[in-house]
């Protein structure tokens, strides 16, 4: 059965930092690339970033590029998402993806999402 | 520029049929999407990969329910017999070159 789990969201002041992480479990976690998607309150999906499967392609949204990176370890199942100089603009809940395929394309499981809260 | 456009929202009776859509922008008309579903306050749920010859792929564990079916631009979400547990979210979602696009939801009402 295929897992993802998220944690690391929590409140932060604006230019502050965080570290999300989603860990992975019941596929070939190299096989496939690998997502954030975010979703602002009462707002829709926004993709963020995305990592091939084996981490050498990755690829950001225009509204984080430059602030975030994304990244895996694949012995380890885990993809984390660095997010640096948050906005309140970037308060979300931070959900990963699974790809169908190795590059990107579409998605076919999600984890529950953890929350980031960007206030002073 | 890639753009997904769905309506804001819908609505349908207990056990009838609903039909959501899903519209390319243009120039995309050939691209395949997948649909998700969000019941409130929860993590999405991948329903289907919906190609552009209009076959399709189910998640795991989705109900027969829930079909897709295209015309040109146009990706379809039909849910028959609907259950209260319907009443959601529902997004589509494609990629282009560098972008992964999701369409604005349509809110699902049985009524």
């Amino acid at each position: 059965e295929v897992q993802l789990v998220e944690s690391g969201g929590g409140l932060v002041q604006p230019g502050g930092s965080l570290r999300l992480s989603c860990a992975a479990s019941g596929f070939t976690f190299s096989s496939y690339a690998m997502s954030w998607v975010r979703q602002a309150p009462g707002k829709g999906l926004e993709w963020v970033s995305i990592v091939s499967g084996s981490g050498g392609s990755t690829f950001y949204a225009d509204s984080v590029k430059g602030r975030f990176t994304i990244s895996r370890d694949n012995s380890k199942n885990t993809l984390w998402l660095q997010m640096n100089s948050l906005r309140a603009e970037d308060a979300a809940v931070y959900y990963c993806a699974k790809d169908l395929g190795n590059y990107g394309s579409l998605f076919d499981y999600w984890g529950q999402g953890t929350l980031v809260t960007v206030s002073s | 520029q890639l753009v997904l456009t769905q309506s804001p929202s819908a609505s349908a009776s207990l056990g009838a049929s609903v039909k959501l859509t899903c519209t390319l922008s243009s120039g995309h008309s050939s691209y395949a999407i997948a649909w998700h579903q969000q019941q409130p306050e929860k993590g999405p749920r991948y329903l289907m990969k919906l190609n552009s010859d209009g076959s399709h792929s189910k998640g795991d564990g989705i109900p027969d329910r829930f079909s897709g079916s295209r015309s040109g631009a146009e990706r379809y979400l039909t849910i028959s017999s609907l259950q209260s547990e319907d009443e959601a979210d529902y997004y589509c979602q494609t990629w282009g070159t560098g972008s992964w696009v999701f369409g604005g939801g349509t809110k699902l009402t049985v009524l």
